[in-house]
């Protein structure tokens, strides 16, 4: 069955300073979908990333990219020059390619993520 | 902004209780999604509607209904509510009948059953 794996229940990291979010998934398909978001403390799903299963490059927006090791099936999300608004739970989730099973999303337990001044 | 519109943002409501949440896709969206995120349970599918069909089920509990409109908005009915039915219920849209490079959610229904 699907799943997906983030290790790291909480993480710091000082502002400015680089930090990378684990994730790893189980899929027996060889299509599928990877996707970032973040939770703020205010509760919102805020798309981050996106990372298809055929994508040769790692996917960027902005300050973000995401590690794609396809034969290690992890999608570590890099953030770079973090900032304080980046304090907030990371959910990695993912979308099997498999039509019969509509378009759901299996999400990780998530990563809290302390920025320090 | 997302685009997806949710309501109500809180509901407070008893034991025994039936509630509707409501979602409003982006526009030009065709699927919507229902979530529910707890404590325990963490974000949890529930189930999916795509033009106004059920698409894919998840973990929904039999005292829980949802359907979508010919104007696609969706609502999701929670009956014969439990203490432990208190969580976030989300609502998603896309496009097409898979989540194809975004998912886009709402605000959340943040929902306390007493």
């Amino acid at each position: 069955a699907q799943k997906i794996t983030q290790t790291q229940p909480g993480m710091f990291v000082q502002e400015k300073e680089a930090v990378t979010l684990d994730c790893t998934y189980d899929t027996s398909d060889q299509s599928y979908g990877l996707f970032w978001y973040k939770q703020p403390s205010s509760g919102e799903m805020i798309f981050l990333i996106y990372q298809g299963s055929y994508d040769e490059q790692n996917a960027t927006e902005g300050r973000y990219s995401l590690n794609f090791q396809k034969a290690r099936k992890s999608a570590n999300l890099v953030i770079s020059a973090s900032q304080l608004g980046d304090s907030a739970m990371y959910f990695c989730a993912m979308r099997e390619g498999r039509d019969n099973q509509g378009g759901k999303l299996i999400f990780g337990q998530g990563t809290e993520l302390s920025v320090k001044p | 902004d997302s685009g997806v519109t949710q309501t109500p943002k809180h509901l407070i409501t008893a034991t025994g209780q039936r509630v509707t949440l409501r979602c409003s896709p982006r526009s030009g969206d065709l699927s919507v999604y229902w979530y529910q995120q707890s404590l325990d349970q963490g974000l949890q599918f529930l189930i999916q509607y795509y033009n106004g069909e059920e698409r894919a089920k998840g973990n929904i509990l039999e005292r829980f209904s949802a359907q979508q409109f010919p104007d696609l908005h969706s609502e999701l009915n929670l009956s014969s509510l439990e203490l432990g039915d208190s969580a976030l219920y989300f609502c998603a849209s896309s496009l097409g009948p898979l989540v194809d490079t975004e998912a886009f959610f709402g605000q959340g229904t943040r929902l306390t059953v007493v």
